[in-house]
């Protein structure tokens, strides 16, 4: 069974523009969730997908928008780039649903650079 | 969401059975208690989880107290390959929002 696969997973980008990562999730898994892991913050949960619907919000500025399609695939968007977006983005997907619980399993990352 | 603390950091010798300590005081009954390790610019690995009583998979064994206040990771036999930052998380069932402390930095020694 193939893992969470995220797509690019290095990339380089200037302040002031946009970037979108792409995270395909194990197949069968409905809910998708986005992380931020800087060095000064640690890992930090960006929101959470689950059947197209945007289920659960971190707290983070507009910039940062997301979404998921029918066949469970997610993108995420950050727009007008800051220095201070630059992190390794990392994705989740999980069944998700509610009978008992459910682990959550991590692709390898995006590592985003803003120069 | 229920906070955790964790020790920084703990070594452990090869082949030595790492136990990692976790403290939960603040857990609510629905709330599972969750294990992650991240090996360096990895991203995170599900190690195991419990809500109340002890589990044990092929990785690691996770001893709950009673109380369900504090929680034990327990890696059997350590290998160089399990050095890494640990992990525990309270996580509300049926969420999967995770909430990530600072972790315990495992050093694994020959």
């Amino acid at each position: 069974k193939a893992g969470v696969t995220q797509t690019p997973r290095y990339l380089i980008k200037t302040r002031g523009q946009q970037v979108t990562l792409s995270c395909s999730p194990i197949s069968g898994h409905r809910s998708v969730s986005w992380y931020q892991q800087t060095p000064g913050q640690g890992l930090q949960f960006l929101f959470e997908y689950f059947s197209e619907t945007q289920r659960n919000k971190g707290n983070f500025p507009g910039r940062f928008s997301g979404r998921q399609f029918s066949n469970s695939r997610s993108e995420m968007n950050v727009s007008t780039l800051e220095l201070g977006d630059s992190a390794l983005y990392l994705c989740a997907s999980s069944q998700g649903q509610g009978a008992g619980d459910t682990e959550a399993f991590f692709g390898q990352g995006t590592r985003l650079t803003v120069v | 969401d229920a906070k955790t603390t964790q020790p920084p950091s703990m070594d452990c010798a090869e082949g030595r059975a790492a136990n990692l300590p976790c403290n939960h005081s603040t857990i609510s009954g629905n709330e599972y208690v969750y294990w992650y390790r991240q090996i360096h610019s990895q991203g995170p690995q599900y190690i195991i989880h419990g809500l109340k009583n002890n589990e044990t998979n092929e990785m690691a064994s996770l001893i709950i107290t009673e109380d369900r206040k504090s929680s034990t990771l327990i890696l059997p036999h350590a290998t160089l390959r399990d050095t890494a930052v640990y992990y525990c998380i309270v996580k509300h069932t049926g969420f999967q929002k995770l909430v990530f402390g600072t972790g315990t930095r495992l050093l694994v020694s020959p």
